[in-house]
């Protein structure tokens, strides 16, 4: 089963940056592309990043997205409060035609 | 504007049968692969089922598979998931996302709904 390994936690500073890292088990999603996830407390996911670095309408660019290989890494500056919140990557392995989601990372401004 | 908009959820015993809805509006519904994901209470976003714009294609995560069944019909801008022999495993909330993505490469999920709590308990 393919796995999308997260960090389970990372935090900074109010302003700071951090970086978020997905490794793949599998070098079957190496191919395709990455998205990237942000769940507020209590609510829905929503895109933040797609197709390892394209952000939708609406999402500042104080988040960015990158893939080399097997791995990808979601970067946020400038931190805020509003910030706080769960992230999870997330790719289609074409071996197992399943969709795959990230361990998830909890991001906590200090 | 794009809504997505589950209901069906609820209390189930383990072996029973439950049916998700998702009413979609604000977007050309039958251009779009449909797709759905689940949450375990305090747990990490898993994907459950995907399916084509005219319904003729449908993908499953291994642990539904044989259980759950997706569905969708145009006519009324719904994607269904009929639920069957259902776990304590399969509680979770329930989130119907849409696909603008045209290739498998590409997927994403661009919008969610609120969820749907489904909980099976004896």
């Amino acid at each position: 089963q393919s796995v999308l390994t997260q960090p389970p936690s990372v935090s900074a500073a109010p302003g700071q940056q951090v970086t978020i890292s997905c490794s793949a088990s599998s070098s079957n999603i190496g191919n395709n592309y990455v998205s990237w996830y942000q769940q507020l407390p209590g609510t829905a996911p929503k895109l933040l990043i797609y197709d390892n670095n394209k952000r939708p309408s609406g999402i500042p660019d104080r988040f960015s997205g990158s893939k080399s290989g097997t791995s990808a890494t979601l970067g946020i500056t400038g931190l805020q409060t509003g910030d706080e919140a769960d992230y999870y990557c997330g790719t289609w392995d074409s071996s197992l035609s399943v969709y795959v989601f990230g361990t998830g990372t909890k991001v906590t401004v200090l | 504007d794009v809504q997505l908009v589950e209901s069906g959820g609820g209390l189930v015993q383990p072996g029973g049968s439950l049916r998700l809805s998702c009413a979609a509006s604000g977007f050309t519904f039958s251009s779009y692969w449909m797709d759905w994901v689940r949450q375990a209470p305090g747990k990490g976003l898993v994907w459950v089922a995907r399916i084509n714009g005219d319904g003729s294609n449908t993908a499953y995560a291994d642990s539904v598979k044989g259980r759950f069944t997706i569905s969708r019909d145009n006519a009324k801008n719904t994607v269904n998931l009929q639920m069957n022999s259902v776990r304590a495993e399969d509680t979770a909330v329930y989130y119907c996302t849409r696909d603008p993505a045209f290739r498998v490469l590409t997927i994403r999920f661009d919008y969610w709904g609120q969820g749907t709590l489904v909980t099976v308990s004896s």
